[in-house]
Order: C-alpha cells, then structure tokens, then sequence
C-alpha cells in the first residue's frame, strides 16, 4: 500500500513570499489532516477535512494560511504571504476511520524555511 | 493549549537499558495513542491505548493508562540504538468534530551503543 505523499519535501522562501505545499493520501482515507510542527515540538492540526469538506480549521490563521482539497482527494496547502515564523515541517495525514483507530499515517512532510 | 505533555523532554540511555517516558493530559479522552519520530520523517504510529484499558502490550512496548491521574507512560524495554527518535502522545478527544488529535511536545530518545 502506498504512503501518504508530499511534496516538495524542501522549500526555502524568502519572508512575503508564496509557497504551496501539495499531500496526496492514501486511496480511499477520507479523512485528511495538515499539521504544522516546529522543531522541538509537536504537530499542531492546522485543518482536517472530511472528503473535500473542512471539519476544523479553528487552528488555521486564515488572513495567510488557505487550504483546499478538491474532489476528495489530493489537498494544497498555501501561504501567502510567509513569515519567518512559518518556518517548520508542515505534515500531512490521511486515516480511514477518523484516526480514532490508530489508522491515522503521515507523510515525510515539507520543511519549509522562510529566510 | 497541549493535551499532550510528555516528560523527560530528553533521555539518553545505554544499549539493553529500558526507557520510560510518560505522558499528561488535561481532559477526558477517547483513548491515547503513541508515535514515534525519526528525524526528517513523519509520525509513525506505535500503540494504541483505550480509555477503559489499563494496560497493552506490543512487542518491547508496555503502555499504561491511568484515567484517574490523566497519565499515560511508554515503556521501551530492552532499548537498541534504532530506537533513537522522538515520541509523541496524542490525546483522542471526542468533540463536536468527531475525533480529535492534540499531540504533545515529544521526549526524544537517545540510545546509545
């Protein structure tokens, strides 16, 4: 079975920059969540989406943070403009069931560092 | 805030010693699971623990749940050097969404041969 993928799994940008990072999970997870995790700490749930609906986004800053996932599937996660403390491996996630189940996998993730 | 918070932050042990971590919370929870991190590489799961479970056991890990004291530990027996990572509780919560994951900040693990 494959993984959960990412790309790309580098990204250095200067501060008011764009970036979009793109997840495609396993076939046929449902559920698909974006973490961020700065180093030396654990992942934070940015936004996780049911299909291509958003069941929570209240950790999400959404005057520079959008996310979408079109169709069910593979999801986008932008940053417009970057600031120096968007700085951190952003993870992506699928799980059949919700995660409640320990099916919850994640993917390598993007370390983006923003210069 | 963090559901999760484990203790040590650090931990350096020797070949063959046994690690322990453990693992707070602040509200009720549907069950605990634990995760393992590489450096550079995604959350890989590890134990899966319920609410009404005391006690799991999978391979050289032992995981405890106490409800009572909103505590959880890891136990890593008979540690290799392979076992060098971070480890990550996430309290489940039940909220209005569904299932909700809140990790904490990790213990990273130093094994050394």
């Amino acid at each position: 079975e494959a993984g959960v993928a990412q790309s790309p799994r580098y990204k250095i940008i200067e501060k008011r920059q764009s970036v979009a990072f793109w997840c495609n999970p396993i076939s046929g997870h449902a559920t698909l969540y974006w973490y961020q995790q700065i180093l030396g700490q654990g992942p934070k749930l940015l936004i996780q989406f049911q299909n291509n609906g958003v069941v929570d986004d209240s950790q999400l800053p959404k005057d520079r943070f959008s996310a979408e996932r079109l169709k069910g599937v593979d999801s986008t996660l932008k940053i417009q403009p970057a600031k120096l403390e968007d700085s951190a491996v952003y993870l992506c996630a699928s799980s059949l069931t919700g995660g409640g189940l320990g099916d919850y996998t994640f993917g390598s993730g993007t370390r983006l560092t923003v210069v | 805030s963090q559901q999760g918070e484990e203790d040590p932050q650090a931990l350096s042990i020797q070949e063959g010693e046994n690690a322990t971590m453990n693992c707070s919370y602040k509200t009720s929870i549907n069950n605990l699971q634990w995760y393992r991190q590489n450096s550079g590489r995604g959350l890989v799961h590890l134990i899966l623990i319920r609410s009404n479970e005391r006690e799991k056991h999978s391979g050289r890990l032992r995981v405890t749940l106490d409800t009572s004291k909103k505590s959880s530990s890891l136990l890593i027996t008979a540690s290799r050097a392979a076992d060098t990572a971070s480890y990550f509780c996430a309290a489940i919560l039940r909220d209005n969404y569904g299932q909700n994951f809140v990790f904490g900040p990790g213990t990273r693990l130093s094994v050394l041969p």
